[in-house]
């Protein structure tokens, strides 16, 4: 039971360079979230997906695409990288929404992208 | 923005002293739950305490609730070198669709 795992940990990118950020749970979560970790900021919702086929707007969407491939995978795509991306990205999962039912959350390791 | 903040940014500590960290909100709320971050790695769920409850323990953490003052603080007894780490408090929002996390605590317990 491996919990949530993202790929890649690390990743550096030129500006206007593009990439997705992986990730996947094996705890048969509905919910799954995206979100960033700056210095001094704590951490904001990108984008989150409640169930299976279905995605919404978090707090700081803007730059950013997300796909839930299918139960396990919640993709998160930057088009076109900008120095204002470089961040720590977390995924999490939930059984239900968390906010709804006070579910907990279960956070990957994080990827630490660098976009210079 | 809902997000909360948490008091102090920093404390250091001797090990065997009891740790306390508060975070204030800005709307009413439905949860509030507490995570820890060791360096370098994700966040961990440590407690939860929803808007009806005025306290909750778990081991060695005790949580409180004061929904009047809109806080909350997270006392953690006979601190532990392996308690070193950042911890956040994450307040949902009534409407909305989201929880909100501060900026966090970072203890320091010394050996």
């Amino acid at each position: 039971n491996a919990g949530v795992t993202q790929t890649p940990k690390f990743q550096v990118l030129k500006t206007g360079q593009s990439m997705t950020l992986q990730c996947a749970q094996d705890m048969n979560h509905n919910s799954m979230y995206w979100y960033r970790q700056d210095p001094g900021m704590g951490l904001r919702l990108i984008y989150y997906s409640a169930s299976e086929g279905t995605t919404d707007k978090g707090e700081v969407p803007n730059g950013y695409n997300v796909s839930r491939l299918n139960k396990r995978e919640f993709s998160l795509r930057l088009e076109s990288a900008a120095p204002s991306q470089t961040s720590v990205y977390f995924c999490a999962s939930s059984g239900e929404l968390a906010y709804l039912l006070g579910g907990t959350q279960y956070f990957g390791p994080g990827t630490r992208l660098t976009v210079l | 923005s809902q997000q909360g903040e948490e008091d102090p940014q920093a404390l250091s500590i001797q090990e065997g002293e009891n740790a306390t960290m508060n975070c204030s909100y800005k709307t009413s709320i439905n949860n509030l739950q507490w995570y820890r971050q060791n360096s370098g790695r994700g966040l961990v769920h440590l407690i939860l305490i929803r808007s009806n409850e005025r306290e909750k323990h778990s081991g060695r953490l005790r949580v409180t609730l004061d929904t009047s003052k809109k806080s909350s603080s997270l006392l953690i007894t006979a601190s532990r070198a392996a308690d070193t780490a950042s911890y956040f408090c994450a307040t949902d929002a009534r409407t909305g669709n989201q929880f909100y996390f501060g900026t966090g605590t970072s203890l320091t317990v010394i050996p």
